[in-house]
């Protein structure tokens, strides 16, 4: 079974702290993704990564950065944590075989006070 | 830019009845995926539909794509109280040379399945 993990599940911070979010696959796949879902809106995609050291813009990059060392792990910044950023964090990833979805972790929930 | 829209986005059914989701995209693609997803939990994967006229089913659930309409449908049989969750579809965009996909998400659907 693929199995993705998050460093937190519940995390509270202040307005201005950087913030670092890890998640870990054991299936060594090629991609790995980083999305927020809020209420209303669904998931949207904040970074991507296809290989290590490679990341790709999502649809919402702007406030966050992205940091892929190893293969099966992918990391997301906040830089300087916002009110607008708290929501809930879901990281995921996948073989990039068509046929193969993506599997998302837990989700980590963020309070920026 | 790639848009995916889901409707109803609340669906409130009683026990034993039958309905469908919709989710409609603006531009050409040939893959797209259901997933569910439980209050507090994640996200689980229901189904991948890889080509026009794909059909796939589980259980009370069944999906379909019909690429040239770029519309999926996720169809309840006989609904129960355990289907009762969120459902999104999404709608991959490959990325040139990379080889891999990204997914846009509809905003979801809320059922709930009264007894």
């Amino acid at each position: 079974d693929v199995k993705v993990t998050q460093s937190s599940r519940y995390l509270v911070k202040r307005t201005g702290e950087k913030v670092f979010l890890e998640c870990v696959q054991d299936m060594d796949h090629e991609n790995m993704f980083w999305y927020r879902q809020d209420p209303g809106l669904g998931l949207r995609l904040i970074y991507f990564s296809y290989d290590v050291k490679m990341k790709e813009k999502g649809d919402i990059p702007e406030g966050y950065s992205v940091s892929r060392e190893k293969k099966e792990r992918f990391s997301l910044i906040l830089e300087s944590a916002s009110t607008n950023q708290t929501s809930m964090y879901l990281c995921a990833s996948s073989s990039g075989r068509p046929q193969e979805t993506q599997y998302f972790g837990p989700g980590t929930r963020l309070l920026v006070l | 830019e790639l848009k995916v829209e889901q409707n109803p986005l609340f669906l409130s059914m009683q026990e034993g009845k039958n309905y469908t989701i919709y989710c409609n995209y603006s531009t050409t693609s040939d893959r797209l995926y259901w997933y569910r997803q439980d209050p507090g939990k994640s996200l689980e994967s229901l189904f991948v539909l890889l080509s026009n006229g794909a059909v796939k089913q589980e259980g009370r659930l069944m999906a379909s794509l019909d690429t040239k309409a770029r519309l999926s449908t996720l169809h309840i049989t006989a609904a129960v109280h355990d289907l009762s969750a969120t459902y999104f579809c999404a709608v991959a965009k490959t990325h040139s040379g990379a080889g891999s996909y990204q997914l846009t998400f509809g905003k979801g659907t809320k059922l709930s399945v009264i007894p």
